[in-house]
């Protein structure tokens, strides 16, 4: 069955510093890939989106990959800041197929200390 | 525009008792989603309906149902409530087919005494 897995359930890092998440797939070869942010007890909100032939994708300063041969995106905060904490969540996924039925990672939650 | 909106927010509820949450999503989206989200399980879905029909379903007890009206607004209701079924509900509409973009509303947290 499908499986995903991000590095860690939780990554604490320095204000200033690049903050790097994993998201590792097995069992399926989504065609593109979407991170969401999620702070507490709230619902998850859309990031990025990352298709299979961009490799990499850029906005401010979030960074993602994609590699389909290792079949893992990284994601990247650069500068980071305390308000960039949160839980980060991948979710692999291909067109038109999931009908509503997005499989997420469990997520890592991300704390950024000044 | 309108992001997707949830009610209620917060919800206490005792065993055995049932529980219908609303939906709202964002206007021009037909594809409306739940999922139930705890500290163990994550993210799970429950089922997603498009212009009015479910067209998909989680692995959930047919204790969770749902429905979805012309004007795509959403409910979903849980009878006979269980310990476990405290949770973050979360609903998430969409409108594209093609990637599946979710929009995720506040959630509804539910507390099951």
């Amino acid at each position: 069955s499908q499986k995903i897995e991000q590095n860690s359930e939780a990554l604490n890092i320095q204000e200033g510093k690049t903050a790097t998440l994993t998201c590792n797939y097995t069992n399926y070869s989504p065609a593109y890939l979407q991170w969401y942010r999620q702070d507490p007890g709230r619902g998850p909100v859309f990031l990025l989106l990352i298709r299979e032939n961009e490799k990499e994708k850029r906005k401010e300063r979030l960074k993602v990959t994609f590699d389909t041969t290792l079949k893992q995106s990284l994601f990247h905060i650069t500068a980071s800041q305390p308000a960039d904490s949160a839980t980060y969540l991948c979710a692999p996924s291909n067109y038109g197929g999931s009908q509503g039925n997005l499989i997420f990672g469990k997520g890592t939650k991300l704390s950024v200390k000044p | 525009k309108a992001g997707v909106t949830q009610t209620p927010r917060y919800l206490i509820k005792t065993r055995g008792q049932q529980v219908t949450l609303s939906c709202s999503p964002i206007s021009g989206h037909r594809s409306v989603s739940w999922y139930q989200q705890t500290p163990g399980q994550g993210l799970q879905f429950l089922f997603e309906y498009f212009s009015e029909t479910q067209r998909n379903k989680g692995n959930f007890p047919g204790r969770f149902s749902g429905r979805q009206f012309s004007n795509s607004r959403s409910e979903m209701n849980v009878s006979t409530l269980e310990l476990g079924d405290s949770a973050l509900y979360l609903c998430a509409s969409s409108s594209s087919t093609l990637t599946d973009t979710q929009y995720f509303g506040p959630g509804t947290r539910l507390t099951v005494l």
